[in-house]
């Protein structure tokens, strides 16, 4: 079975420039979360989508940051335009329901110069 | 909110056996799960605590007192490998999840 996959890996931005990440989620899988991981810290939650619908974007900067699950499937994360507080790894994770076991992506480092 | 607590850092050799807790406060506790994390990597699941008690997974068991909203995770015959970040992660009711910080632990020889 595969697993979460995400792109890029890397990716060098200067701030005020804007980026987007993509998510491909285990496939039957209804619940997909979007995570910041700054050094040393726990992933904060930034949005969950069940199905493509939104469980949960309290912790979301909405003014930069935006995210979509059309047909519920594939997900894309962007931010705009980038601060250099943004600089972190970006997981997505997928669930096969809310509260089941999630599976992380190896994520995306950003760094913002 | 949520609010979880765990101790930054904790060091034990390998062979012996380490217990890193948990306390968390949140609205409409559902479950308690636990991540590992290594340096460079994404968090992989542990275990999953819904009711008190402990789930014992190999190595690895999870304690629950929902009562004290308190929670373990416990470490037996530690190896060099579990070296990593543990996490502990609080899901509500409602399906929302949130991580604490993250223990790391270091196992020395």
């Amino acid at each position: 079975e595969a697993g979460v996959a995400q792109s890029p890996r890397y990716k060098i931005i200067e701030k005020r420039q804007s980026v987007a990440f993509w998510c491909n989620p285990i496939s039957g899988h209804a619940t997909l979360y979007w995570y910041q991981q700054i050094l040393g810290q726990g992933p904060k939650l930034l949005i969950q989508f069940q199905n493509n619908g939104v469980v949960d974007d309290s912790q979301l900067p909405k003014d930069r940051f935006s995210a979509e699950r059309l047909k519920g499937v594939d997900s894309t994360l962007k931010i705009q335009p980038a601060k250099l507080e943004d600089s972190a790894v970006y997981l997505c994770a997928s669930s096969f329901q809310m509260d089941s076991e999630q599976y992380f992506g190896p994520g995306t480092r950003l760094t913002v110069t | 909110g949520q609010s979880l607590e765990q101790p930054s850092e904790v060091t034990a050799v390998e062979g012996a056996i380490v217990q890193i807790n948990c306390t968390y406060q949140t609205s409409g506790f559902y479950g308690l799960s636990w991540y590992q994390q290594h340096d460079g990597g994404a968090p992989t699941f542990l275990s999953y605590n819904a009711l008190d008690g402990l789930e014992e997974t190999g190595r690895f068991s999870s304690f629950l007192s929902r009562s004290d909203s308190y929670g373990y995770l416990l470490l037996q015959e530690l190896q060099m490998k579990d070296s990593a970040s543990y996490f502990c992660a609080v899901s509500t009711n409602a399906g929302k999840s949130t991580f604490g910080d993250g223990t790391t632990l270091t196992v020395k020889p």
